[in-house]
């Protein structure tokens, strides 16, 4: 089972500020990566697939990158809608199909 | 509208059984891979279980295998997870997912029934 490692656990910003969120691998999975987004009482939300292209609807200050254990996501200038959790998940190997343990962006 | 509608949620006592039935509009479930993902209160997203796109295949993550089941019906296009000898740790938000055929990521997620283990 391949598990992802997440970073840091919370990351506390303002609006307008840039936030940068890690998602370490234990193997490599080349670029099968996706990022979502969870608001709270709401489901996920897939933001990012295939490490850097963006889901339908997604706005372009969320970019993704990195490539076999290590992957970014950058959300460029915070808006307050941005503020949530944020997960990564891997689909080079399954089953299982395997998540992060999420980072918490807050407002600082 | 494209939509996942998840029901049957509820209070079960350890060791007894439920279903959980998820109402697909807008797209046809034989088109998709459809999947469960669960969630702890306050904790990460743990993947349970999927069916292949045709319905010919199941898989399962560790934890619920030899007690859920997975099944669709495409007459009717829903999704369904009977889950048998429930404890305390399947207490969760089950969500119900799609993704395409054979890239696992999910695209569109229903709101998700909470099922609680507790006697």
């Amino acid at each position: 089972e391949i598990v992802l490692t997440q970073s840091p656990a919370t990351l506390s910003l303002s609006p307008g500020e840039r936030a940068t969120l890690s998602c370490k691998t234990s193997q490599s999975i080349s670029r099968y990566l996706a990022w979502y987004q969870q608001k709270p009482g709401q489901a996920p939300r897939l933001l990012i697939y295939d490490a850097s292209n963006r889901a339908t609807g997604i706005p372009a200050r969320f970019s993704g990158s990195g490539s076999g254990t290590d992957f970014t996501l950058t959300i460029s200038s915070l808006e307050p809608e941005d503020f949530a959790v944020y997960y990564c998940q891997q689909r080079q190997s399954w089953p299982p199909l395997t998540f992060g343990g999420g980072t918490r962006v807050e407002i600082k | 509208q494209v939509q996942l509608v998840e029901s049957g949620g509820g209070v079960v006592q350890p060791g007894r059984s439920l279903r959980l039935s998820c109402a697909a509009s807008g797209f046809t479930v034989s088109a998709y891979a459809l999947h469960w993902v669960r969630q702890p209160a306050g904790k990460g997203l743990e993947w349970a279980a999927v069916i292949w796109y045709d319905g010919t295949k199941g898989y399962y993550a560790d934890s619920v295998k030899g007690r859920f089941t997975v099944s669709r019906d495409t007459s009717t296009n829903t999704l369904s997870l009977e889950m048998n000898s429930l404890t305390a740790e399947d207490t969760a938000i089950y969500y119900c997912a799609r993704s395409p055929p054979t890239d696992w990521y999910l695209d569109l997620w229903g709101r998700g029934t909470l099922v609680t283990v507790s006697s």
